[in-house]
This record gives structure tokens, C-alpha cells and sequence, in this order.
């Protein structure tokens, strides 16, 4: 069935350093994928996505691109602050089914 | 705009006690609906989803219970708990067009400890 790996964290990064959160997916056919982000105590707020191939996802300064070839679909952020230490989840939905969800990534950036 | 209302926020039920979580969707009409539960430190499980009035699929066996009485309400049950089922629990909605699922929105989450 239709599953989703995601880097295992925990991920503690500087200020103003360079992130990425590798996602590979597993799929039948032509998936949508999604990163969401879950600040401490709260519900999952979707970050962004991408619903074919080569179609690039972005918001508040994270990006991932549908990599078909690679089934990838990595998020990645040029200069993380502070404010963005959070738990990562990598998703897939198929056909409009469900969504399947990675374990998730925890991401620590320190001053 | 939607909305997506889940409570109580936190909740601390002895082992045995029964259990209702509730949640409701306002702004969107036949939404998909779901309950996940997040185990500290772990990943999200899709406990049951709904796809209607009275249509529930549960994903795992437990003795946990789900029930969607109206359009935009989802309720998760349980007659007795077990220690094991404390956990994060999270409320969810879609909207299916075609083929494409558009993304969930997540309600604010429920933390249930079991003593």
C-alpha cells in the first residue's frame, strides 16, 4: 500500500542554518503530497503542497518539489530561526483517499 | 470560512471511565472527516474516518468507537478506558474534489491521560 519514509530526528540546527528533511514516498500511481508542521501542544497546520509532478510547494520560506523520477519530495528551508522548531510530517493521499502520514521529524533550531 | 472546533483540550479520565471526544466542522457542507491519534513521541494513526452521515471505517480494532450523528459532527467513544489509550488526539476535515485531496485541516487536538 501507499506509505510515506521520513528522516528520523531528532534535527537540532543553528539559527540562520541551511535544513533538510528528506521525505520518499511509495505509491500505485500519481500521488498529492504534503508536509505539515505541529508546534508544541497544537494541532498539524498544513506548510504546503504538491499535487503532480515538478510542482514545487512553498510557504513562509520552505519549499519541497515533486520528484517523480526520485519519489522525493524533500523539505527544505534556507536560513531556519527559532520559531520554526516544530515536528515535520511528511504525507501522501492517493485518488482522494486518505492521507497516509510519516513518523515525523522534530526539528530544534537553537540561538 | 471553516472551521474546525475539538474539546476539551485536555482530559484526565481513570481507567474504566468512559470517554467522548467531540468535534464539529463549521463553513463546508459533506466534509470527510477523521480521528488520528498521536502516541507521545510518535507518529499520527488514523483511528476512523467517515465519509457521511452514519459512515464510519475504522483502520484498527480497538475499543475505541466513532459515531457522526450530523453532517459536520464526529464523535470518538469509548465505554471503558484502557492505560493505553492516552495519547494526543486529533480531529480532522477534507474536501474531496475529483480525484484530488485538497489537504486536511486539523482541529487544535485533544491530550487524554489515562491514570
Amino acid at each position: 500500500g501507499d506509505s510515506v519514509t521520513q528522516m528520523e530526528g531528532p534535527v537540532t540546527l543553528s539559527e540562520e542554518a541551511f535544513l533538510t528533511i528528506n521525505c520518499t514516498y511509495t505509491a500505485t500511481g500519481y500521488p498529492s503530497l504534503f508536509w505539515y508542521v505541529q508546534y508544541p501542544g497544537e494541532g498539524l497546520q498544513l506548510l504546503l503542497k504538491a499535487t503532480k509532478a515538478d510542482d514545487k510547494g512553498s510557504n513562509k520560506g520552505f519549499e519541497a518539489t515533486y520528484r517523480k523520477e526520485t519519489t522525493s519530495f524533500h523539505l527544505e528551508k534556507g536560513s531556519v530561526q527559532v520559531s520554526d522548531s516544530a515536528v515535520y510530517f511528511c504525507a501522501l493521499s492517493e485518488g482522494g483517499n486518505d492521507m497516509r502520514f510519516g513518523a515525523g521529524t522534530r526539528l530544534t533550531v537553537k540561538p | 470560512s471553516q472551521t474546525i472546533h475539538q474539546w476539551p483540550a485536555t482530559l484526565v479520565q481513570p481507567v474504566g471511565s468512559p470517554l467522548s471526544l467531540e468535534c464539529t466542522v463549521e463553513g463546508t457542507s459533506n466534509p470527510n472527516l477523521y480521528w488520528y491519534r498521536q502516541a507521545a513521541g510518535r507518529g499520527l494513526q488514523l483511528l476512523f474516518y467517515s465519509v457521511g452521515i452514519g459512515q464510519i471505517s475504522s483502520e484498527v480494532p480497538q475499543n475505541l468507537s466513532a459515531s457522526r450523528p450530523q453532517d459536520r459532527q464526529f464523535i470518538l467513544s469509548s465505554k471503558k478506558l484502557l492505560l493505553s489509550d492516552s495519547g494526543f488526539y486529533l480531529c480532522a476535515w477534507s474536501v474531496r474534489r475529483g480525484q484530488l485531496n485538497y489537504g486536511y485541516t486539523f482541529g487544535s487536538g485533544t491530550r487524554l491521560t489515562v491514570v
